[in-house]
C-alpha cells in the first residue's frame, strides 16, 4: 500500500511568488490533514478535510492560503503571495473514518521563502 | 486551551542505556495521546498511542509509554537504545471533546542523540 505522498519536497522561492503543494493521500482515507513546522516552533495544526469538505480551517493563517481538495482525492496547498514567514515545512497527514486512528504522515514540503 | 510540553529539546544517551522522554499535557479531562518520531529524510511515524484503554502502552522498535493521569503526563521509554533510534521525537494530542475536529496538537519535539 503507496503510503501518503507529496511533492515537491523542496521548494525555494521569492516573496511575492505563489507556490502550490499537493498531497496524495492513501487509497480510501477520507481524511486528510495539512500541518506546519516553522523552525523551532511546534508543528501547527491547518485544517482538515472530510472527503472534499472543509471540516476545520480554524488553523489557516490568513486569506494568503487556499487549500483545495479535489473529488475528495488529492489536495493542494496554495500560497500567494509568498511571504517570509511562510517558510516551514509542511506536513501532510490521512486517515480512516474512524474517530481517533492513525494519521499516517507524509515526508513533508520544506518551503524556504526568501 | 490544550498545550503539551515536551521536557528537554535535546537528550543524549549512550548506547544501551535507558531512554526517557518527557511529556505532560494540560487538560482536566484525559486527551488522546500519541508520539511520532522522524528519522533524518523521513516523515513523521506513529510510534504508539493512548486512547483510554490500558495505561500502559507498548510501541514500535521496543518504545512504550505509560498514562499516568495523577501527573498528566506520558513519557516515553525504552529500556536499552540503539544508535538507531537518534531521531526526533514529538508527543501530541487530541483534546478529548474534539468530536469530529481531530486535530493534533503537538509539543516541541525532543531531538535524541544516542552515543556509541
Amino acid at each position: 500500500e503507496a503510503g501518503v505522498t507529496q511533492f515537491p519536497s523542496h521548494s525555494v522561492i521569492e516573496k511575492g511568488q505563489t507556490v502550490t503543494l499537493r498531497c496524495d493521500p492513501i487509497s480510501g482515507h477520507d481524511n486528510l490533514y495539512w500541518y506546519r513546522r516553522v523552525m523551532g516552533k511546534e508543528i501547527k495544526f491547518l485544517l482538515h478535510f472530510v472527503k472534499e469538505s472543509k471540516q476545520d480551517e480554524s488553523g489557516m493563517p490568513n486569506n494568503r492560503f487556499l487549500a483545495e481538495r479535489t473529488g475528495g482525492t488529492y489536495s493542494t496547498l496554495k500560497v500567494q503571495p509568498a511571504e517570509l514567514e511562510d517558510s516551514g515545512v509542511y506536513f501532510c497527514a490521512s486517515s480512516q473514518t474512524r474517530s481517533f486512528d492513525t494519521q499516517y504522515f507524509g515526508p513533508g514540503t520544506r518551503l524556504t521563502v526568501l | 486551551a490544550q498545550s503539551v510540553t515536551q521536557l528537554g529539546s535535546h537528550v543524549s544517551v549512550s548506547e544501551g542505556a535507558l531512554v526517557l522522554l518527557r511529556c505532560n499535557y494540560s487538560s482536566s479531562v484525559p486527551p488522546y495521546l500519541f508520539w511520532y518520531v522522524q528519522y533524518p529524510n523521513q516523515g513523521l511515524q506513529l510510534l504508539l498511542k493512548y486512547t483510554s484503554a490500558a495505561t500502559l502502552v507498548k510501541g514500535i522498535n521496543g518504545f512504550e509509554a505509560e498514562f499516568k493521569k495523577s501527573e498528566t503526563s506520558f513519557h516515553l521509554t525504552k529500556p536499552s537504545a540503539h544508535m538507531s533510534d537518534a531521531a526526533e521525537y514529538f508527543c501530541a494530542v487530541i483534546a478529548p471533546n474534539a468530536g469530529n475536529n481531530r486535530k493534533l496538537i503537538w509539543g516541541l519535539g525532543t531531538s535524541l542523540a544516542v552515543n556509541p
